[in-house]
């Protein structure tokens, strides 16, 4: 099965940082990516998907990119309501298997 | 507006089985498959499994693939899933999730139903 890691784990960050989180596959997945986000006590928020398209409704300050094995997600301009865990996901076989996760907090 | 309703709360003995349903509602219910997520406390999401209703065909994550049987019934648009031989590492918020296959990814999800696993 393709490994899925995520880097870093953790990371404290200000209101209005731009901050950079990374999506590594065992194997190359295309672009078959998605990331989300999900705050404490709540299901999961689809992001993006397909590496790079925003789900409709999701702010503008997210962004993706990547394909094969290497993808980011960045957020451009924390704003409060960003501090959560965000996760990555491949989707082109199963297993779906996700990333460990990596939580943003407050610095 | 299109919602996934998971059943409610489950506390079981270890070695005993659950079963977790997930309606859904305002979508035909036959076009997308359903997966199967779970979150132990603290711990990161875990995919176990999905069911493409139309084709009665489900795929298990191996971790899972002995103890776990996930269901659909197309006529009241419900989703099960069944976990057998319960252990306390079992112990977990139990995930229903949409997944839109022109898109990708999941994008509706169940509110979630907390098992616990205890003697």
């Amino acid at each position: 099965d393709i490994q899925m890691t995520q880097s870093p784990s953790s990371l404290s960050a200000s209101v209005g940082d731009r901050l950079t989180i990374t999506c590594r596959a065992s194997q190359g997945i295309y672009n078959y990516l998605a990331w989300y986000q999900q705050r404490p006590g709540k299901p999961p928020k689809l992001l993006i998907y397909a590496a790079s398209t925003l789900l409709s409704g999701v702010p503008s300050r997210f962004s993706g990119s990547g394909s094969g094995t290497d993808f980011t997600l960045t957020i451009s301009g924390l704003q409060p309501e960003d501090f959560a865990t965000y996760y990555c996901q491949k989707y082109n076989s199963v297993p779906f298997t996700f990333g460990p996760g990596t939580k943003v907090d407050i610095k | 507006q299109v919602q996934l309703v998971q059943s409610g709360t489950e506390v079981k003995r270890p070695g005993s089985s659950v079963k977790v349903s997930c309606k859904a509602s305002g979508d035909n219910f036959s076009n997308y498959p359903v997966n199967w997520v779970r979150q132990a406390p603290g711990e990161g999401l875990e995919w176990m499994g999905r069911i493409i209703p139309l084709l009665g065909r489900a795929d298990y994550a191996q971790k899972f693939q002995d103890r776990v049987t996930i269901t659909a019934d197309e006529s009241s648009s419900t989703a099960y899933m069944e976990l057998n031989s319960l252990r306390s590492d079992d112990s977990a918020i139990y995930y229903c999730a949409r997944h839109l296959l022109a898109t990708g990814g999941f994008d509706l999800w169940g509110q979630g139903t907390r098992v616990t696993v205890s003697s």
